[in-house]
C-alpha cells in the first residue's frame, strides 16, 4: 500500500526566509513519482513540482525545490525567499507503477508567511 | 484557459436528496478522478476512471457512484445525500501512465447537506 505522511499540520515563516515542508512516503514500487501541490484559500489545487524516483538530481522550479532522499523515503519541499502569496495549504502526493494511475495524498501542511 | 470545470462551486442539499456533481475537462485526458477533501484528512479518492464507461473504486466509494459516458465528462452521484457527505469535492484529470503526468484539478465543489 502507498502512504504519504506530512507531520507538520501548520508552519510559520518570515517573509523572505526559506522554509522546508516535510513529506515521507512508503511504497514497495521501484518506480514512482512524487508531486507537490499548493492550495490557496480559493480552493484550487496548483501543481508545483515533480520528482521521479530514478531522477538523480533534485527537481527545481523557480523558488521551489524538492529535497529528495530516496533511502530515507523523504521528499521535502523547500520554498526559498518566501512571499506573502505563498500562504496556503501544501500537499505532497505520490503515484506508483503498481497502483496504476492513482495518486495518493498526504494530509497537508498549512503555511503562513508573516510580513 | 479553463481545463477542468466543475459545474457547481457551492451546493446546499437536504438529507436524502440525489446530488449530481459534474466535471468536464478539455485536455483529452483518459484518466479522471473524484476526491473528497476534509480538514486533517487530506484528499481521499472516491472513484476514478481510465476510459469511457470504465470506473474503479477508490478508498471511500461507499455512498457514491459515478458515470462516464463521454471521455471529457465524469459525474459523481450521491444517491441519497447524508450529512456526513458535507465536504469539498475535487475533480481531476491526467494523461495515462506514470512519470510526470500531473493531475490537473478543477476549482472544487463545496457541498453542504442539511
Amino acid at each position: 500500500a502507498q502512504k504519504i505522511t506530512q507531520t507538520q499540520p501548520g508552519m510559520f515563516v518570515q517573509e523572505k526566509e526559506a522554509v522546508t515542508l516535510d513529506c515521507t512516503y512508503d511504497t514497495s514500487d521501484q518506480s514512482y513519482g512524487l508531486f507537490w501541490y499548493k492550495q490557496p484559500s480559493s480552493g484550487e489545487m496548483i501543481f508545483l513540482i515533480y520528482q521521479g524516483s530514478y531522477d538523480e538530481q533534485n527537481a527545481t522550479e523557480g523558488r521551489y525545490s524538492l529535497n529528495f532522499q530516496k533511502a530515507r523515503k523523504s521528499a521535502n519541499l523547500v520554498i526559498s525567499a518566501s512571499q506573502l502569496g505563498d500562504s496556503a495549504m501544501y500537499f505532497c502526493a505520490m503515484r506508483g507503477t503498481n497502483t496504476g494511475n492513482q495518486f495518493y495524498f498526504g494530509t497537508g501542511t498549512s503555511l503562513t508567511v508573516i510580513p | 484557459d479553463v481545463k477542468v470545470t466543475q459545474s457547481s462551486r457551492y451546493l446546499v442539499k437536504r438529507t436524502g436528496e440525489k446530488v449530481f456533481l459534474e466535471c468536464v475537462q478539455d485536455m483529452d485526458h483518459e484518466n479522471m478522478f473524484w476526491y473528497r477533501q476534509d480538514p486533517g484528512l487530506g484528499l481521499r479518492l472516491i472513484y476514478f476512471s481510465y476510459d469511457v464507461k470504465m470506473k474503479e473504486k477508490g478508498d471511500i466509494p461507499e455512498g457514491y457512484s459515478v458515470s462516464r459516458e463521454k471521455k471529457e465528462r465524469f459525474s459523481l452521484i450521491l444517491e441519497s445525500a447524508s450529512t456526513n457527505q458535507t465536504s469539498m469535492y475535487l475533480c481531476a484529470s491526467s494523461l495515462p501512465g506514470t512519470g510526470a503526468n500531473v493531475l490537473t484539478f478543477g476549482a472544487g465543489s463545496r457541498l453542504t447537506v442539511l
